[in-house]
């Protein structure tokens, strides 16, 4: 238990549904972030949060869509996706943004399995 | 083009031996290089974080060295067991920007 929650863990969708993935932390932290990772690829960092605010967005398709009510909950709207969007896809959480220097590490969730038919 | 190599995409050693593995770095000035371990079909866990001005950390059976000159970190882990097995990423700062990470090298330890 990592204290990251994500659900679902795995998820089949057709390219024309709309699905989000969710992501709750109890662990007090500030700052939220999106990862994909596919086989044989490092992890790719997507989107961050930091105090609700959006501090980057990695140059990330339209079709996904991120949403940052508070600093506990983190969701991805999938919307169109694409069979080359089939992935892990993993939420994280730090005390701070971890930008600048500043060091710290992250609290992955187990992440959702996503699956584009 | 800044760049993340990890030496070797799978590692298989005996059990009882030491596990060494590299992370190379092209193009960054990192503040700080962390590694972490991840199982199949989980999350990554975080492991040791090294600073710039740090040459090397240990946790229990775990040693990390970083090198800003030769741009690498080794990772040890000394008296491998079979439940050691699993992949080991490379993550390291990049500035202004979150962490950065490797491919990750997937390790067996076979008993």
């Amino acid at each position: 238990e990592t204290g990251v929650t994500q659900t679902p863990r795995h998820l089949v969708m057709g390219m024309t549904n709309k699905k989000s993935l969710k992501c709750e932390q109890h662990l007090g932290h500030n700052a939220m972030y999106w990862y994909k990772q596919s086989a044989k690829k490092p992890l790719e960092l997507m989107f961050v949060y930091n105090f609700k605010e959006q501090t980057e967005n990695n140059s990330v398709p339209s079709r996904f869509s991120p949403e940052c009510p508070n600093s506990s909950h983190l969701f991805l709207h999938l919307h169109t996706l694409q069979p080359e969007d089939s992935a892990l896809y993993l939420c994280a959480s730090s005390q701070g943004a971890l930008a600048g220097g500043e060091a710290g590490e992250l609290f992955f969730g187990e992440g959702s399995r996503l699956t584009v038919l | 083009s800044q760049k993340i190599e990890q030496n070797s995409e799978a590692l298989n050693i005996q059990e009882g031996k030491t596990a060494t593995l590299t992370c190379n770095y092209t193009n960054y000035s990192p503040a700080y290089l962390q590694w972490y371990r991840q199982d199949p079909g989980r999350g990554p866990v975080f492991l040791l974080l090294i600073r710039e001005n740090e040459k090397e950390k240990r946790k229990e059976r775990l040693k990390v060295t970083f090198d800003t000159t030769l741009k690498q970190s080794l990772f040890h882990i000394t008296a491998s067991q079979p439940a050691d097995s699993a992949t080991y990423l490379c993550a390291l700062s990049g500035g202004n920007t979150p962490l950065v990470f490797g491919k990750g090298t997937r390790l067996s330890v076979i008993a």
